[in-house]
């Protein structure tokens, strides 16, 4: 019953440098979801997608790319990383949209 | 703009006593309304509401849908110190705008 995985779980940056995010799920879902949260601030999406070989832009998807090569992973990429990219990273994945989303571990970020 | 507010943002209760959060929303288009727990990681579902004034319940957990009035509550009764956690809220408007509010911090005093 592995669900959604995130890897790594926490991860430190120097300003500039770029990162992977990796998620896998195995429930066969179509959409998938990255989302950044932040003190105060709430989960906020950045990037998702509604199927493979799919992408389309959440609420803040500025300073982050992503890919869908395959229907079961879903990677967030940070080109050029910046302190305000400093959060929590959540994956999720659903089987449609408006429908019940399943929750990846979080990635920890910091970027000094 | 669309916006989800959860109130209140943090409640201390003890042991037994019965809380009721509430979720307030005001969204151009809705398709669902989500609860979720989230403890030290994971967000893990609760309920989803989409009709107003069905009555989901789950054990000692209940929560219900007001569209009319934009509002759900998410009631716990006889709380137990494992009920302690953040609450989130959230609103799917469309594929690309899921709104969670800041969530309500829950803290159970044994």
């Amino acid at each position: 019953n592995a669900g959604v995985t995130q890897t790594p779980k926490f991860r430190v940056l120097k300003t500039g440098q770029s990162m992977t995010l990796l998620c896998a799920q195995d429930m066969n879902h179509e959409y998938m979801y990255w989302y950044r949260q932040d003190p105060g601030m709430g989960l906020r999406l950045i990037h998702y997608s509604v199927g493979e070989g799919t992408t389309a832009k959440g609420e803040v998807p500025d300073g982050y790319n992503v890919s869908r090569l395959k229907k079961q992973n879903f990677l967030l990429g940070l080109e050029s990383a910046a302190p305000s990219q400093t959060s929590v990273y959540f994956c999720a994945s659903s089987y449609g949209g408006g429908l019940i989303q399943y929750f990846g571990a979080g990635t920890r970020l910091s970027v000094l | 703009e669309d916006k989800v507010v959860q109130s209140p943002l943090s409640l201390v209760v003890h042991e037994g006593d019965t809380v009721t959060l509430n979720c307030s929303y005001e969204v151009t288009n809705f398709r669902s309304l989500l609860w979720y727990k989230q403890e030290k990681k994971a967000p893990t579902f609760l309920f989803m509401l989409t009709s107003s004034g069905i009555e989901k319940k789950s054990g000692r957990l209940s929560s219900i849908l007001d569209k009319k009035e934009l509002f759900s509550i998410l009631n716990i009764t006889a709380t137990q110190t494992g009920d302690s956690a953040v609450y989130l809220c959230a609103v799917d408007i469309r594929d690309d705008k899921i709104i969670f509010g800041k969530g309500t911090r829950l803290h159970i005093l044994p």
